[in-house]
């Protein structure tokens, strides 16, 4: 199984600061079709998860856009450009291309 | 607006069964792929079966550790999937969520112990 390793495990950090969390995959998540099937979601406090990135880069229609997703292959980051409140939660990146599709550990970000 | 609500969850001994059910709207149902996630009590997700709408013959798929033990199955004319759970284990516990892959249900706990 594809291994999505997520650095740094927790994150502190006043509102208005940036944040960048790191996702690194054990396999090229570039998949036959030339799409790389990686995601990210956020999981605030007792919610379930919530949508933000798809394939890398491309926010949902809700997400603010002060989030940015970039990366290739086996390495990926997300980007918040100035962290608000409700930002707070553990972030997940998630693998599709490969089979079966598995997650990140997970950062936790917390304000300072 | 999107819903997908988890029901049947609950407290099981080792080596009984349990069904899930994840009724949903909002959306096409009959040609979105379905998903079962879970999530352990340490917080790790993990992806567990998929099933594929008509079109693709409703192919479904499993995570090796819940093969032969879990079945997703679908009612496209009730816009609901299952996950019908045997043999189940303690580290079966988890909160199990279904998700099209955007959207994701609020999620259902199961706890399996003696």
């Amino acid at each position: 199984d594809v291994v999505m390793t997520q650095t740094p495990v927790s994150l502190s950090l006043a509102i208005g600061q940036p944040a960048s969390i790191s996702c690194k995959s054990s396999q090229s998540l570039l998949g036959t079709s030339g799409k790389t099937f990686l995601n990210w979601i956020l999981q605030r406090p007792g919610q379930s998860p919530k949508r933000l990135i798809y394939q890398v880069s491309k926010l949902y229609s809700e997400v603010p856009d002060r989030f940015s997703g970039s990366g290739s292959e086996t390495e990926f980051t997300l980007k918040i450009s100035r962290v608000e409140a409700e930002d707070l939660g553990v972030y997940y990146c998630w693998q599709g291309t490969h089979f079966p599709q598995t997650f990140g550990g997970g950062t936790k970000l917390e304000l300072k | 607006e999107v819903q997908l609500v988890e029901t049947g969850g609950g407290l099981v001994q080792p080596g009984k069964s349990l069904k899930l059910t994840c009724a949903t709207s909002g959306f096409t149902f009959s040609t979105a792929w379905m998903h079962w996630v879970r999530q352990s009590p340490e917080k790790r997700l993990e992806w567990i079966a998929r099933i594929k709408d008509k079109s693709n013959n409703y192919a479904t798929d499993y995570v090796e550790s819940v093969k032969g033990r879990f079945t997703i199955s679908r009612d496209d004319s009730k816009s609901s999937v299952y996950l019908q759970m045997n043999s189940l284990k303690e580290e079966d516990t988890a909160t199990y969520y279904c998700t099209t892959g955007k959207d994701w249900g609020q999620g259902v706990m199961v706890t399996v112990s003696s």
